[in-house]
């Protein structure tokens, strides 16, 4: 089956970047996408990226693709105290299921 | 606003008791989905629903059972309850085109003791 890797931490302070990586192996993934779990509640869709872009930008996020090293990667620009929460890539691997990566906890140091 | 609700947000049961976890949306969506959320684990897919009365299995099927009578409830039923089975259970829906476009209720942490 599909492995989706992350690490599992990353701690950063207010104002600078956050970068978080995701690493798959099945490249047949029609979308991939960013979820975020904020403390005590469900995942919410963040954003997504369609499998034939190498980069899309939605205000302060910027999501790359690396289809050849099958990298995804979710930039956060001026990183806040709220996006303090555990960030999950997951990816479409056509079974009409997502398969979750193990999600990285960002913590935001004021 | 959208909505997926969960029966309980914690629940304690003991080891061999039947346990079911309710869990309603009001979107109208085909899909529900049942993952298990386990620290450094990520979420792993129990099962899913794509109609009423339709099921397949996810990647941790074993110990677990669900039940979809009708298309806004999703039902998870741990038919003997076990330690490992300790966990935040979260459920999610999904239109029919839009299996990325997930929904989440926000969980029930049970624990079997």
């Amino acid at each position: 089956g599909e492995d989706v890797e992350q690490s599992l931490f990353l701690s950063v302070r207010e104002g600078d970047s956050s970068v978080i990586n995701c690493t798959y192996t099945d490249s047949s993934s029609t979308y991939l996408y960013w979820y975020k779990q904020e403390p005590g509640a469900g995942l919410q869709l963040l954003t997504y990226i369609f499998s034939n872009m190498d980069m899309k930008q939605d205000q302060r996020l910027t999501v790359l693709l690396n289809k050849k090293d099958k990298h995804l990667s979710l930039r956060i620009a001026d990183t806040q105290t709220g996006d303090s929460a555990i960030y999950f890539c997951a990816l479409d691997t056509g079974r009409r299921a997502l398969t979750f990566g193990s999600g990285t906890r960002l913590q935001v140091q004021p | 606003d959208v909505k997926v609700t969960q029966s309980s947000r914690y629940l304690v049961k003991r080891t061999g008791e039947k346990v079911f976890l309710e869990c309603v949306q009001d979107m109208d969506h085909e899909n529900m989905f049942w993952y298990r959320q386990d620290p450094g684990l990520g979420l792993r897919l129990i099962y899913f629903s794509y109609d009423v009365k339709m099921k397949e299995k996810g990647d941790i099927p074993e110990g677990y059972s669900v039940s979809r009578e009708k298309k806004e409830r999703f039902s998870l039923i741990l038919e003997s309850a076990s330690t490992n089975q300790t966990s935040m259970y979260l459920c999610a829906s999904s239109p029919p085109t839009g299996i990325g476009e997930q929904y989440f209720g926000p969980g029930t942490r049970l624990t079997v003791t």
